[in-house]
């Protein structure tokens, strides 16, 4: 059991560069998330996944894409990379029941330049 | 909208010292209350959880935490502070319903002295 994974670790991108953030998690939750975090600061969502095919955005959005296709996949799309995201990434999952505390990856930091 | 305070963003500690974090939410209904550390490079580990019940909650590594209502309140304590609990712990509070989300604290960085 791998739990929550992420790939890659680490990616330096150039400004307007696209690349997709992977994340999969083999614990059957329904719920994943991805978030971000920047130094100094607590983690902010961006978007979540309620099912495979149920996607809908968080507190910071812009410049993201996701989608659900299975339940155990959730990959996070930057297109034209900013240097505004440059950050790091955490991708988590629950399951639906009460108890529902959320199991994070272990993350990607990603710098644009 | 939910929101967490931690207004302690440096705390240094000698080892074998009492540790008490300090987080402050401000929920509109019931809070579902998460301690989380992240160790340097690494991802974030669940310390313990509040739903409902017992207000003093037991964690892993020996932490615990106490919900008080009244003082909108969820701090972390630890009797006695190991050279591994150097970290950085946030406070988060749980949706709970809809989408579930956490709305996290910023973070307070534990320095543990020898």
């Amino acid at each position: 059991n791998a739990g929550v994974t992420q790939t890659p670790k680490f990616r330096i991108l150039k400004i307007g560069q696209s690349m997709t953030l992977q994340c999969a998690q083999d614990m059957n939750h329904n719920y994943m998330y991805w978030y971000r975090q920047d130094p100094g600061m607590g983690l902010k969502l961006i978007y979540y996944s309620v099912g495979a095919g149920i996607t809908d955005k968080g507190e910071v959005p812009n410049g993201y894409n996701v989608s659900r296709s299975t339940t155990e996949d959730f990959p996070l799309r930057l297109e034209l990379a900013a240097p505004s995201q440059t950050s790091v990434y955490f991708c988590a999952s629950s399951y639906s029941g009460q108890g529902y505390e959320q199991y994070f990856g272990p993350g990607t930091r990603l710098t644009v330049t | 909208a939910q929101s967490v305070t931690q207004p302690d963003i440096h705390i240094t500690v000698s080892e074998g010292a009492s540790l008490e974090l300090r987080c402050n939410y401000s929920y509109g209904a019931t809070p579902y209350l998460f301690w989380y550390v992240q160790s340097p490079g690494q991802g974030l580990q669940l310390l313990l959880k509040y739903f409902s019940g017992d207000t003093l909650v037991q964690g892993i590594k020996g932490f615990e935490a106490e919900f008080k209502r009244s003082q909108s309140s969820f701090n972390l304590r630890k009797p006695s502070v190991h050279w591994s609990d150097a970290a950085e712990y946030f406070c988060a509070v749980g949706e709970g319903t809809g989408r579930r989300a956490l709305t996290f604290g910023s973070g307070t960085r534990l320095q543990v002295q020898p």
